[in-house]
């Protein structure tokens, strides 16, 4: 079946020590996105890919970054996490990003990240 | 803030009661949409509403949408136990944003 795959589905990792979280897609969707969802509240949009265009958020930290090195396959990069990065990771795709009817997202299980 | 405002936070009602969760919101969009997240996973599109359409069915959902006074509703009839979840409107216009999420729990 087509889907948005997360890898790890947890992972714990220490103050300050780089962590990279996958997302891969058998959708061949043109546009993937990353997302911070923290305790009840609902999710962040940090960045998003439109193929291999980058677009990031503007108040997005410097401290996230990604990467896209094909349609498949988009990283999150936390440089330095800080306590204040625990959340979970929610990568999601969609065909189309222009705003019309294809902008449906089909989003990924998400990866729990524990800062220590 | 540009998020997409939900009421009620939290609701809980009995199986077979229908569920009514309102989103509201402040710049000009698309298209709207409906997403379910059940504890601790991803989200599920539920429904999308384009911005010249005013309902939409699907099943047990009912969604209408208001853009002169920039609202939406989410229905969920005969609700069931596994209908318990967080839902989210999201909203697309020039940005992508979600809604503060309405947490549905439903009392078997």
């Amino acid at each position: 079946d087509a889907m948005v795959i997360q890898n790890p589905r947890y992972q714990v990792t220490q103050f300050g020590k780089p962590v990279t979280l996958s997302c891969s897609q058998t959708l061949n969707h043109n546009v993937m996105y990353w997302y911070q969802q923290k305790s009840s509240q609902a999710p962040k949009l940090l960045f998003h890919y439109y193929d291999k265009d980058f677009n990031n958020e503007a108040d997005t930290p410097d401290n996230f970054q990604s990467r896209r090195p094909n349609t498949s396959f988009c990283f999150l990069d936390i440089r330095s996490p800080g306590l204040g990065d625990a959340a979970m990771y929610l990568c999601a795709t969609s065909p189309d990003g222009a705003g019309g009817s294809t902008d449906t997202q089909y989003f990924g299980p998400g990866t729990r990240l524990t800062v220590l | 803030s540009q998020q997409g405002e939900e009421d009620p936070q939290a609701l809980s009602i009995q199986e077979g009661e229908n569920a009514t969760m309102n989103c509201s919101y402040k710049t000009s969009i698309n298209n709207l949409q409906w997403y379910r997240q059940n504890s601790g996973r991803g989200l599920v599109h539920l429904i999308l509403i384009r911005s010249n359409e005013r309902e939409k069915h699907s099943g047990r959902l009912r969604v209408t949408l208001d853009t002169s006074k920039k609202s939406s509703s989410l229905l969920i009839t005969a609700s069931r136990a596994a209908d318990t979840a967080s839902y989210f409107c999201a909203l697309q216009g020039n940005q992508f944003y979600f809604g503060t999420g309405t947490s549905l729990t439903v009392i078997p």
